[in-house]
């Protein structure tokens, strides 16, 4: 398996552009995850997705911040209007339901940069 | 207070000796723990779960877990150069869905 794939690595852009991070699950897993790691706060989650359906986005930081999951093999994570403040590392992460199966697998992560 | 709390370190050790991590969490109804390993500019990954009271063995890894306590522990033998590492605690607290808290991770140094 190819594992979590997400893009772009690396996103640099100016303050006020829309950033649309992008995220590929492990094939089969029924949950998705959507964290942001920064030096001060370290790992947090933004939100996460059951079935392509979102369960608690409590961690969204505001409406700034949007997520989509349209199938099993997709989501978004959108920032619009971008802001320095949101530069971080964002990261996708997969699981399967179920007690021993509810290892995260995580993606190589977005490189943000808002200037 | 916050759901996982870790030691920010860093933690140092010589090359050969034991690093013990530890990291508490407030749910007492808590019942699955994570130990992740990160390098720097790496992603997060899976080096140990445990979910029952005592320890869980695997090579040179071993979690401890004291739900009593509220504590959970990574003991690293032998430990290598190699385990330079921010190790992050996770727990599944609301044990509904698999939503895990993390904590912001022990930075961990073996000097050869």
């Amino acid at each position: 398996d190819a594992g979590v794939i997400q893009s772009p690595r690396h996103e640099v852009t100016e303050m006020g552009q829309e950033v649309t991070l992008r995220c590929k699950p492990i094939s089969g897993h029924d949950y998705l995850f959507w964290y942001r790691q920064t030096m001060m706060r370290g790992l947090e989650l933004l939100i996460y997705f059951n079935n392509n359906v979102p369960i608690d986005d409590s961690g969204m930081p505001e409406d700034r911040f949007s997520a989509k999951m349209p199938n099993a093999s997709f989501s978004t994570l959108k920032i619009q209007p971008s802001e320095p403040r949101d530069s971080a590392v964002y990261f996708c992460a997969s699981s399967l339901a179920g007690r021993t199966q509810e290892t995260q697998y995580f993606g190589p992560g977005t490189r943000l940069l808002v200037l | 207070q916050k759901e996982v709390e870790q030691n920010s370190g860093p933690l140092s050790v010589p090359e050969g000796a034991i690093a013990s991590l530890n990291c508490t969490y407030s749910d007492r109804g808590s019942q699955s723990f994570f130990w992740y390993r990160q390098y720097s500019g790496k992603s997060p990954e899976l080096i140990m779960s445990i979910y029952s009271n005592g320890d869980k063995e695997d090579g040179r890894f071993t979690a401890q877990l004291n739900k009593a306590s509220q504590y959970v522990s990574l003991l690293i033998r032998d430990s290598q150069p190699s385990d330079s590492a921010t190790y992050l605690c996770a727990v599944n607290i609301r044990n509904t869905g698999n939503q895990f808290y993390f904590g912001t991770g022990t930075s961990l140094t073996v000097i050869p």
